[in-house]
């Protein structure tokens, strides 16, 4: 089956500094993909849907500003939480979508972020 | 606005049991349901997907079903196993590869 990697899988960083996440799709092209946030013992929130070649597209009360989607290729997206802050700590989840008439989506392993 | 519900929040088993988990949803203007599993710390496992206009799934000891007109999903698990152990999340489509996600069930199975 389809392969979606994130890297890293684990970060911590220091508050104020800002922290890149990176999806990948393996074995396939995608030219959409999503970006979701998970709290502790709470269900995955979507962040922003990411076409390659244009601009994210953000769910309400998500700040686009803070949270910089770049979707440069068909196998890669990149997440940048920019000043970030212990409130931002999270596990962020990212998925590819195969398109065509298949049109299934696979998620990556997802990137724990500690904010410190 | 789609709202998506499952109950229960946590649910504990002796291995072997029959058991069934919920989901239930606000609008019925889906194009699918899947259902997933979730190891603590780790991504998602896609166990069944139903089209809008399907009724049931199946897959080894599972068994997923579709009411969509009574927003509803159910996922049944047969002779439950260790090894099933983990949380389970329903998940609508609500356009554009849009998914919504229940809360989850956390099912542990007691050997």
């Amino acid at each position: 089956g389809a392969v979606v990697s994130q890297h890293p899988s684990r970060v911590i960083c220091k508050s104020g500094t800002s922290v890149k996440i990176e999806c990948r799709s393996l074995d396939f092209q995608a030219t959409t993909m999503f970006w979701y946030r998970q709290f502790p013992k709470q269900s995955l929130m979507l962040m922003a849907t990411s076409n390659e070649g244009s601009k994210a597209t953000y769910e309400q009360g998500v700040e686009k500003d803070k949270f910089l989607i770049n979707h440069a290729s068909l196998t890669l997206s990149t997440l940048t939480v920019t000043s970030a802050h212990p409130e931002d700590s999270s596990f962020y989840i990212c998925s590819a979508e195969t398109g065509g008439a298949e049109d299934t989506q696979y998620f990556g392993p997802g990137t724990r972020l500690t904010v410190l | 606005k789609q709202e998506v519900t499952q109950i229960p929040a946590a649910l504990s088993v002796p291995e072997g049991e029959n058991l069934v988990l919920n989901c239930s949803f606000t609008d019925s203007a889906i194009y699918n349901l899947q259902w997933f599993r979730q190891d603590p710390g780790k991504g998602l496992t896609s166990l069944l997907l139903i089209q809008s206009s399907q009724r049931e799934q199946t897959s080894g000891r599972l068994n997923a079903s579709l009411d969509k007109s009574s927003g509803r999903s159910t996922l049944y698990i047969a002779a439950s196993q260790p090894g099933d152990s983990a949380t389970y999340l329903c998940a609508v489509d609500v356009g554009g590869g849009k998914l919504i996600f229940g809360q989850g069930t956390e099912l542990s199975v007691k050997p």
